[in-house]
């Protein structure tokens, strides 16, 4: 079983739209986890840690559910500059793991 | 704002030649990470070092990598003969508590 799991989309949406991401991971020994954005032949960049207590960055929420052992995505009014790929990241014992992805596109 | 930064940003190289790819972590970080990336493929793990010593590899990190912290600034990934199927992305990343950093990354081809 893979240790971080999406589902790679693609995921069309317009401008302004609301679109949730979900991740699930296999390892309930996982210590943390993140969301990072990667534009196409870049670098991923961190977009926000997500915590148990579920966090918030402006239009971008982050939520964990540790009994589950999934966690979420969700871009409020989406803008054309959020058409990236989304990455699942977990942490545990100082090894990152990498979700294959989650494309969006924003669609004017 | 301090960053990860990467040399040569794109190398090419013949099969079974050895390359280099630098790296530079931010400063105050003390945990350093190499990755690859096929294209169109997913960000791999390949190892974790910490205070001047490897503390994890994934099984992609067979006996043709190397990694090594010359100075107290580069971290370094030597692959010592190349294969066509070693033509990708390399990240390096480092981290200070959690939250890492990726550089802009090396592409390596392989011919």
């Amino acid at each position: 079983r893979k240790e971080v799991e999406q589902d790679p989309g693609p995921f069309n949406v317009p401008e302004g739209a609301t679109v949730a991401f979900n991740c699930t991971y296999s390892n309930s020994a996982s210590q943390s986890f993140f969301w990072y954005r990667q534009d196409c032949r870049k670098e991923p960049k961190l977009l926000m840690s997500v915590y148990s207590s579920g966090n918030e960055d402006g239009r971008f929420t982050a939520q964990l559910n540790r009994a589950s052992q999934y966690i979420s995505l969700l871009i409020r009014d989406s803008k054309l500059s959020d058409s990236a790929t989304y990455l699942c990241v977990v942490l545990r014992r100082n090894q990152f793991y990498f979700g294959t992805g989650t494309s969006l596109t924003v669609i004017p | 704002e301090p960053e990860v930064t990467q040399t040569p940003s794109h190398q090419v190289t013949q099969m079974g030649q050895e390359v280099i790819l630098r790296c530079v972590p931010i400063s105050n970080h003390l945990y350093f990470y190499w990755y690859r990336q096929i294209l169109g493929q997913k960000v791999e793990f390949l190892v974790s070092f910490y205070n001047n010593e490897i503390s994890e590899k994934s099984e992609i990190f067979d006996d043709q990598f190397s990694v090594e912290r010359p100075d107290g600034s580069n971290f370094t990934l030597k692959i010592r003969s190349t294969k066509l199927e070693d033509s990708a992305m390399y990240f390096c990343a480092s981290s200070g508590a959690y939250e890492q950093y990726f550089g802009p990354g090396t592409r390596l081809t392989v011919t």
